[in-house]
């Protein structure tokens, strides 16, 4: 079955840290991927995608993923932590053999100590 | 501004009482779907729309129904609910992108 592998479930750092999540998906057809952030008490929200082209993409708040094909990973990384990054961290495949149907990684706790 | 409205946010209930949550959408997307959010397993998918009067199931269906009447909104129903349907319930639409907005949450918990 397709599935979506997040190795991390809870990651502290302290600030300045750079931070490296890892996310890996068994889908052997065409996909796209997100990463969608969490923070404490509030809904989901998009921090990057990824459909074609470069495979190294740009986020907001200075994040970036780079999508490895011959891995089948889409790595989380930011060079310097900061106390706000604090949230969960979910890894995201679209299935398009299933209607476009978006499956979730567990989900990364990212704690980050001023 | 385009959101994803839901309510209640918070909800106490006990087993059995079946209770409703609404789910709303200003932006004219066709697809809506609803997640529940457990400690260690992601988000899960309950049940997708494509669109107006068409539904399927997700991954746990179980003990949950929807409806789609309209094209905004997306009632998630609890017919009788069970202390093992205590999470956090998400509704979410999608665009023609592929890319899923998400409401604000509802924290459900059944005694």
């Amino acid at each position: 079955a397709q599935s979506v592998s997040q190795h991390n479930h809870h990651v502290i750092l302290s600030e300045a840290a750079s931070l490296e999540l890892g996310c890996n998906y068994s889908y052997g057809g065409t996909v796209n991927l997100f990463w969608y952030v969490q923070y404490p008490g509030q809904h989901l929200q998009l921090l990057l995608k990824y459909f074609s082209g470069d495979p190294l993409v740009k986020g907001i708040k200075g994040f970036e993923a780079e999508f490895i094909k011959s891995k089948f990973s889409f790595n989380l990384r930011k060079p310097s932590v900061q106390w706000s990054d604090t949230a969960e961290y979910f890894c995201a495949v679209i299935l398009y053999n299933q209607g476009g149907k978006l499956i979730f990684g567990q989900g990364t706790e990212l704690s980050v100590k001023p | 501004e385009a959101q994803v409205t839901q309510n209640p946010r918070y909800l106490i209930t006990v087993t059995g009482k079946k209770l409703t949550v609404t789910c709303s959408q200003n932006m004219n997307h066709e697809y809506m779907s609803w997640y529940r959010q457990d400690p260690g397993l992601g988000l899960r998918q309950i049940y997708y729309s494509m669109n107006v009067e068409v539904t399927d199931k997700g991954d746990v269906p179980e003990g949950y129904k929807v409806s789609r009447k309209e094209k905004r909104n997306f009632p998630l129903i609890l017919e009788s609910p069970s202390p093992n349907q205590t999470s956090l319930y998400f509704c979410a639409s999608r665009g023609t992108d592929y890319e899923q907005y998400f409401g604000p949450g509802t924290r459900l918990t059944v005694t």
